[in-house]
């Protein structure tokens, strides 16, 4: 267990619909990351947020947004869902912004 | 196109062999390497680790050699057992950067029995 816990591991929903997928950090860590693996492009970096602020961005869509809370939880929006959207979405922390902890994943199937 | 890369898709190996996982990158800047491995519906989970002020790494049953000249990383698993099956990945970083891991497409690794 690496501490890391997303919710919720699967999500079924339509194309043009809005879901939110949630994570909890490991005690301690003030960096959340979060990816998407697909079977195509492996994993890939969306965002990183670091104590409430958005560090860096990777190839996150204009549709898809993201926010870190001051309890350090944060959440991924995923709005007008897309077939090609369907993947495994990660998050993970750190503490130094190198080892990255995972948590078990949302599965998350467009329709 | 990506930094990291893996230079085969699948292994296979028997039971109780040394596995060998190779990875290729290509940002000389890259100072941290990582292995991570992803069983079927599981996260990557943390092997085991490597600076590039070090070149070779071990842990239980697990090495890590790092040969900087030629850009190359592979992971060893000694006497691979049922529980080794899984895809590997290799992932690098920059000190400082805030972009967090970049990962390879990772070698799924199959023990035969």
């Amino acid at each position: 267990d690496s501490g890391v816990t997303q919710t919720p591991k699967h999500l079924i929903t339509a194309t043009g619909q809005r879901v939110t997928l949630r994570c909890s950090p490991r005690s301690g860590d003030l960096s959340v990351y979060w990816y998407q693996q697909s079977l195509d492009q492996g994993l890939q970096f969306l965002i990183h947020y670091y104590n409430g602020e958005e560090r860096a961005k990777g190839n996150i869509l204009e549709r898809f947004s993201a926010q870190q809370f001051p309890d350090l939880h944060s959440e991924l929006n995923l709005s007008s869902l897309e077939l090609g959207d369907s993947a495994l979405y990660f998050c993970a922390s750190s503490t130094d912004d190198q080892k990255l902890f995972f948590g078990s994943g949302t599965q998350l199937s467009v329709l | 196109g990506e930094s990291v890369g893996l230079h085969l898709p699948t292994l296979s190996v028997q039971e109780g062999d040394n596995s060998i996982i190779n990875c290729a990158y290509s940002n000389s800047a890259s100072d941290y390497f990582i292995w991570y491995k992803q069983e079927s519906g599981k996260g990557p989970q943390f092997i085991i680790d490597i600076r590039s002020n070090m070149d070779k790494r071990q842990g239980q049953r697990v090495t890590v050699l790092l040969n900087k000249t030629v850009k190359h990383l592979s992971l060893q698993i000694a006497a691979t057992q049922p529980g080794d099956s899984a895809v590997y990945f290799c992932a690098e970083n920059i000190a400082g950067g805030a972009d967090g891991l970049t990962f390879g497409k990772g070698t799924h690794l199959i023990i035969q029995p």
